[in-house]
């Protein structure tokens, strides 16, 4: 199967900091990016997506950024709390076929008081 | 919002048994299931799609005989660790694709293998 990276890096941030997590995704014919939150032991949960055909989508204290010329995808946290702790993916929408879901390495976010 | 369940939260069993793994959609229909196996602080990989009423596609390296996936509702597809050895402890998430084609994932399956 595919995966990206077999290690997990850390953002440490203090509670109340801006966090922005990063990720680079690999098939320029991905049309749809979600971001998730996983804490340990649990299924991935759906923070907030975005589709090709945007550069930018707002919600409740996250942004999402998408720069499909390098690539990249990369999440914004404002005023982080420690339950926002957690690991956090990226993932990208393979478009054709069955549309499987092919997820990043991921990043350990660490709020600290 | 749509919920997916999966069955069981955690397994330990013998070498060389086998190990059936339950993903249920709980208020809508899935035609398209995925089943992903997670190594501890790794990320999600993709392990094969469910497909209602017809074989499961496996993504490269992933062996379909020693896992088994039937998807024989619309509602269930389950996943059979065959022959269960203890490198095949890990932690198996399963998905559903649901409304307006957003994936949902279950809580996930801690396999240990002794």
């Amino acid at each position: 199967g595919e995966n990206v990276g077999l290690h997990l890096p850390t953002l440490s941030v203090q509670e109340g900091d801006n966090s922005i997590i990063n990720c680079a995704y690999s098939n320029s014919a991905s049309d749809y990016f979600i971001w998730y939150k996983q804490e340990s032991g649990k299924g991935p949960q759906f923070i907030i997506d975005i589709r090709s055909n945007m550069d930018k989508r707002q919600g409740q204290r996250v942004t999402v950024l998408l720069n499909k010329t390098v690539k990249h995808l990369s999440l914004q946290i404002a005023a982080t709390q420690p339950g926002d702790s957690a690991v956090y993916f990226c993932a990208e929408n393979r478009a054709g076929g069955y549309n499987k879901l092919i997820f990043g390495a991921g990043t350990r976010l660490a709020v600290h008081p | 919002g749509a919920v997916v369940s999966q069955h069981p939260s955690r397994v330990i069993c013998k070498s060389g048994t086998s190990v059936k793994i339950e993903c249920r959609s709980l208020d809508f229909q899935a035609t398209t299931m995925f089943w992903y196996r997670q190594f501890p602080k790794q990320s999600l990989m993709l392990m094969a799609t469910s497909n209602e009423g017809s074989k499961a596609t496996y993504e490269q390296g992933v062996e379909k005989d020693k896992f088994l996936i039937n998807h024989a509702s619309l509602t269930l597809s389950t996943l059979t660790v065959t022959s269960a050895h203890p490198e095949d402890s890990s932690f198996y998430i399963c998905s559903a694709r649901g409304p307006n084609e957003k994936l949902f994932f279950g809580s996930g399956t801690q396999l240990s293998v002794l």
